[in-house]
Protein backbone atom coordinates (compact mmCIF):
# COMPACT_ATOMS: atom_id res chain seq x y z
CA UNK A 1 0.00 0.00 0.00
CA UNK A 2 1.39 3.40 -0.67
CA UNK A 3 1.64 5.95 1.85
CA UNK A 4 2.67 9.66 1.77
CA UNK A 5 4.56 11.78 4.90
CA UNK A 6 4.24 14.96 5.45
CA UNK A 7 7.04 16.13 8.29
CA UNK A 8 6.22 19.55 8.77
CA UNK A 9 2.27 19.91 10.62
CA UNK A 10 2.87 23.87 10.45
CA UNK A 11 5.10 26.43 8.80
CA UNK A 12 5.08 30.51 8.92
CA UNK A 13 7.00 32.36 6.93
CA UNK A 14 6.54 36.46 6.12
CA UNK A 15 5.24 37.85 3.45
CA UNK A 16 7.18 37.86 0.14
CA UNK A 17 9.68 35.06 1.36
CA UNK A 18 10.18 31.65 -0.37
CA UNK A 19 9.17 28.16 1.59
CA UNK A 20 9.27 25.13 0.70
CA UNK A 21 7.18 22.44 1.99
CA UNK A 22 8.49 18.59 2.10
CA UNK A 23 6.90 15.52 1.50
CA UNK A 24 8.08 12.05 1.21
CA UNK A 25 6.23 8.98 -0.17
CA UNK A 26 6.50 5.11 -0.62
CA UNK A 27 5.02 3.03 -3.73
CA UNK A 28 5.98 0.28 -5.64
CA UNK A 29 4.49 1.56 -8.48
CA UNK A 30 6.83 3.25 -10.96
CA UNK A 31 4.62 5.48 -12.62
CA UNK A 32 2.15 7.74 -10.82
CA UNK A 33 1.03 11.02 -9.81
CA UNK A 34 1.66 13.02 -7.50
CA UNK A 35 -0.23 15.89 -6.41
CA UNK A 36 -0.49 19.10 -3.87
CA UNK A 37 -3.72 20.38 -3.18
CA UNK A 38 -4.56 23.77 -0.98
CA UNK A 39 -7.17 24.12 1.51
CA UNK A 40 -7.66 27.80 2.41
CA UNK A 41 -9.93 28.35 5.62
CA UNK A 42 -12.93 27.70 5.58
CA UNK A 43 -13.04 27.13 1.74
CA UNK A 44 -12.49 24.55 -1.07
CA UNK A 45 -9.98 21.85 -1.41
CA UNK A 46 -8.11 22.97 -4.92
CA UNK A 47 -5.54 21.64 -6.80
CA UNK A 48 -2.27 23.54 -6.83
CA UNK A 49 0.27 21.64 -8.92
CA UNK A 50 -0.03 17.84 -10.18
CA UNK A 51 3.51 15.74 -11.66
CA UNK A 52 3.70 12.76 -13.73
CA UNK A 53 6.39 10.40 -12.27
CA UNK A 54 7.27 9.52 -15.62
CA UNK A 55 8.16 12.75 -16.83
CA UNK A 56 11.90 13.98 -15.29
CA UNK A 57 11.03 17.82 -15.54
CA UNK A 58 9.37 19.05 -12.11
CA UNK A 59 6.56 20.95 -13.00
CA UNK A 60 5.89 24.32 -12.48
CA UNK A 61 2.83 26.31 -11.94
CA UNK A 62 3.61 30.16 -11.88
CA UNK A 63 4.71 31.06 -8.55
CA UNK A 64 4.61 27.34 -7.34
CA UNK A 65 7.10 24.44 -8.21
CA UNK A 66 7.88 20.98 -7.16
CA UNK A 67 11.18 19.76 -6.82
CA UNK A 68 10.39 15.89 -7.54
CA UNK A 69 12.96 13.06 -6.86
CA UNK A 70 11.64 10.15 -7.69
CA UNK A 71 14.90 7.64 -6.49
CA UNK A 72 14.30 9.30 -2.93
CA UNK A 73 10.53 9.31 -2.99
CA UNK A 74 10.49 12.84 -2.69
CA UNK A 75 8.22 15.46 -3.76
CA UNK A 76 8.40 19.17 -1.95
CA UNK A 77 6.57 22.17 -2.79
CA UNK A 78 7.87 25.68 -3.25
CA UNK A 79 6.19 28.96 -3.04
CA UNK A 80 8.28 31.89 -4.05
CA UNK A 81 7.56 35.42 -2.95
CA UNK A 82 4.61 33.84 -0.90
CA UNK A 83 1.71 35.99 -0.67
CA UNK A 84 -0.84 36.26 2.19
CA UNK A 85 -3.64 34.64 0.05
CA UNK A 86 -1.37 31.34 0.19
CA UNK A 87 -2.20 30.66 3.73
CA UNK A 88 -3.89 27.76 3.73
CA UNK A 89 -3.26 23.78 4.80
CA UNK A 90 -1.30 21.93 2.06
CA UNK A 91 -1.72 18.52 1.25
CA UNK A 92 0.77 16.59 -0.68
CA UNK A 93 -0.96 12.90 -2.33
CA UNK A 94 -0.06 10.22 -4.61
CA UNK A 95 -2.29 8.59 -6.98
CA UNK A 96 -2.14 5.04 -9.65
CA UNK A 97 -1.86 5.66 -13.37
CA UNK A 98 -4.96 3.37 -13.62
CA UNK A 99 -8.14 2.60 -12.07
CA UNK A 100 -9.91 4.91 -9.78
CA UNK A 101 -6.98 7.11 -9.38
CA UNK A 102 -7.99 7.33 -5.53
CA UNK A 103 -5.98 10.00 -3.44
CA UNK A 104 -3.71 8.95 -0.93
CA UNK A 105 -3.24 11.94 1.51
CA UNK A 106 -0.33 12.83 3.81
CA UNK A 107 -1.07 14.40 7.14
CA UNK A 108 -1.04 18.03 5.87
CA UNK A 109 1.17 21.21 6.55
CA UNK A 110 -0.46 24.36 7.57
CA UNK A 111 1.45 27.12 6.07
CA UNK A 112 0.80 30.64 7.73
CA UNK A 113 1.67 33.55 5.52
CA UNK A 114 2.77 36.80 8.07
CA UNK A 115 2.32 40.59 6.46
CA UNK B 1 -16.42 25.57 -14.18
CA UNK B 2 -16.75 22.20 -12.25
CA UNK B 3 -18.82 22.39 -9.40
CA UNK B 4 -19.36 20.14 -6.37
CA UNK B 5 -22.24 20.48 -3.55
CA UNK B 6 -22.52 18.69 -0.43
CA UNK B 7 -26.03 19.16 0.95
CA UNK B 8 -24.70 20.62 4.51
CA UNK B 9 -21.81 22.52 5.83
CA UNK B 10 -22.41 21.89 9.35
CA UNK B 11 -24.43 18.99 11.11
CA UNK B 12 -25.24 17.92 14.22
CA UNK B 13 -26.78 14.58 15.30
CA UNK B 14 -27.36 12.50 17.88
CA UNK B 15 -25.71 8.99 18.59
CA UNK B 16 -27.53 6.09 17.21
CA UNK B 17 -29.26 8.36 14.59
CA UNK B 18 -29.13 7.50 10.92
CA UNK B 19 -27.21 10.60 8.67
CA UNK B 20 -27.08 10.85 5.00
CA UNK B 21 -24.48 13.23 3.43
CA UNK B 22 -25.32 14.26 0.05
CA UNK B 23 -22.76 15.17 -3.07
CA UNK B 24 -23.51 16.82 -6.19
CA UNK B 25 -21.27 17.29 -9.53
CA UNK B 26 -22.25 18.33 -12.65
CA UNK B 27 -19.62 17.41 -14.89
CA UNK B 28 -20.72 14.22 -15.80
CA UNK B 29 -18.15 12.34 -14.12
CA UNK B 30 -17.99 8.48 -13.21
CA UNK B 31 -15.59 8.81 -10.47
CA UNK B 32 -16.52 9.99 -6.55
CA UNK B 33 -15.48 9.48 -3.67
CA UNK B 34 -15.95 10.15 0.00
CA UNK B 35 -12.70 11.34 2.64
CA UNK B 36 -12.79 12.15 5.71
CA UNK B 37 -10.62 14.57 7.06
CA UNK B 38 -9.13 14.65 10.56
CA UNK B 39 -6.48 16.68 12.29
CA UNK B 40 -3.25 15.18 12.23
CA UNK B 41 -4.42 12.29 9.77
CA UNK B 42 -4.91 14.13 6.64
CA UNK B 43 -8.04 13.02 4.46
CA UNK B 44 -8.82 9.20 3.91
CA UNK B 45 -11.07 7.38 1.50
CA UNK B 46 -14.25 6.07 3.07
CA UNK B 47 -15.75 4.54 -0.51
CA UNK B 48 -15.52 5.78 -3.82
CA UNK B 49 -17.41 4.97 -6.45
CA UNK B 50 -16.89 4.51 -10.58
CA UNK B 51 -20.15 3.94 -11.99
CA UNK B 52 -23.61 4.00 -11.04
CA UNK B 53 -24.43 1.50 -8.83
CA UNK B 54 -20.66 0.37 -8.63
CA UNK B 55 -19.06 1.26 -5.06
CA UNK B 56 -15.57 -0.18 -3.55
CA UNK B 57 -14.66 0.62 -0.61
CA UNK B 58 -11.81 2.52 0.81
CA UNK B 59 -9.42 2.25 3.21
CA UNK B 60 -11.98 3.17 6.54
CA UNK B 61 -15.69 1.82 5.16
CA UNK B 62 -16.56 0.48 8.91
CA UNK B 63 -19.65 1.96 9.89
CA UNK B 64 -20.42 3.87 6.38
CA UNK B 65 -22.42 2.57 3.42
CA UNK B 66 -23.02 4.78 0.10
CA UNK B 67 -25.46 5.20 -2.81
CA UNK B 68 -24.93 6.06 -6.08
CA UNK B 69 -28.47 5.80 -7.97
CA UNK B 70 -27.54 8.32 -10.74
CA UNK B 71 -24.24 9.78 -12.54
CA UNK B 72 -24.41 12.95 -10.68
CA UNK B 73 -24.99 12.13 -7.00
CA UNK B 74 -23.47 10.34 -4.73
CA UNK B 75 -24.29 9.80 -0.82
CA UNK B 76 -22.79 8.49 2.57
CA UNK B 77 -24.53 6.93 4.89
CA UNK B 78 -23.94 6.55 8.53
CA UNK B 79 -26.15 3.84 9.51
CA UNK B 80 -25.90 4.91 13.43
CA UNK B 81 -23.92 7.75 14.13
CA UNK B 82 -21.08 7.22 16.76
CA UNK B 83 -19.28 9.57 18.12
CA UNK B 84 -15.82 8.80 16.60
CA UNK B 85 -17.54 9.83 13.44
CA UNK B 86 -17.27 13.73 14.24
CA UNK B 87 -15.21 14.76 11.64
CA UNK B 88 -15.40 16.71 8.40
CA UNK B 89 -16.12 15.00 5.37
CA UNK B 90 -15.21 16.11 2.07
CA UNK B 91 -16.49 14.43 -1.41
CA UNK B 92 -14.39 14.42 -4.51
CA UNK B 93 -15.72 13.77 -8.39
CA UNK B 94 -12.41 13.05 -10.86
CA UNK B 95 -12.16 14.94 -13.77
CA UNK B 96 -8.93 13.65 -16.49
CA UNK B 97 -6.16 14.74 -14.00
CA UNK B 98 -7.48 15.89 -10.69
CA UNK B 99 -10.16 15.65 -8.24
CA UNK B 100 -12.53 18.30 -7.74
CA UNK B 101 -13.43 18.33 -4.30
CA UNK B 102 -16.73 20.23 -2.53
CA UNK B 103 -16.93 22.32 0.21
CA UNK B 104 -17.56 19.86 3.53
CA UNK B 105 -19.79 18.58 5.48
CA UNK B 106 -18.27 19.42 9.55
CA UNK B 107 -20.69 16.38 11.22
CA UNK B 108 -20.82 16.60 15.16
CA UNK B 109 -22.10 13.53 16.81
CA UNK B 110 -23.08 14.44 20.32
Amino acid sequence: AQTVTQSQPEMSVQEAETVTLSCTYDTSESNYYLFWYKQPPSRQMILVIRQEAYKQQNATENRFSVNFQKAAKSFSLKISDSQLGDTAMYFCAFSELQGAQKLVFGQGTRLTINP
Amino acid sequence: DVKVTQSSRYLVKRTGEKVFLECVQDMDHENMFWYRQDPGLGLRLIYFSYDVKMKEKGDIPEGYSVSREKKERFSLILESASTNQTSMYLCASKGVYEQYFGPGTRLTVT
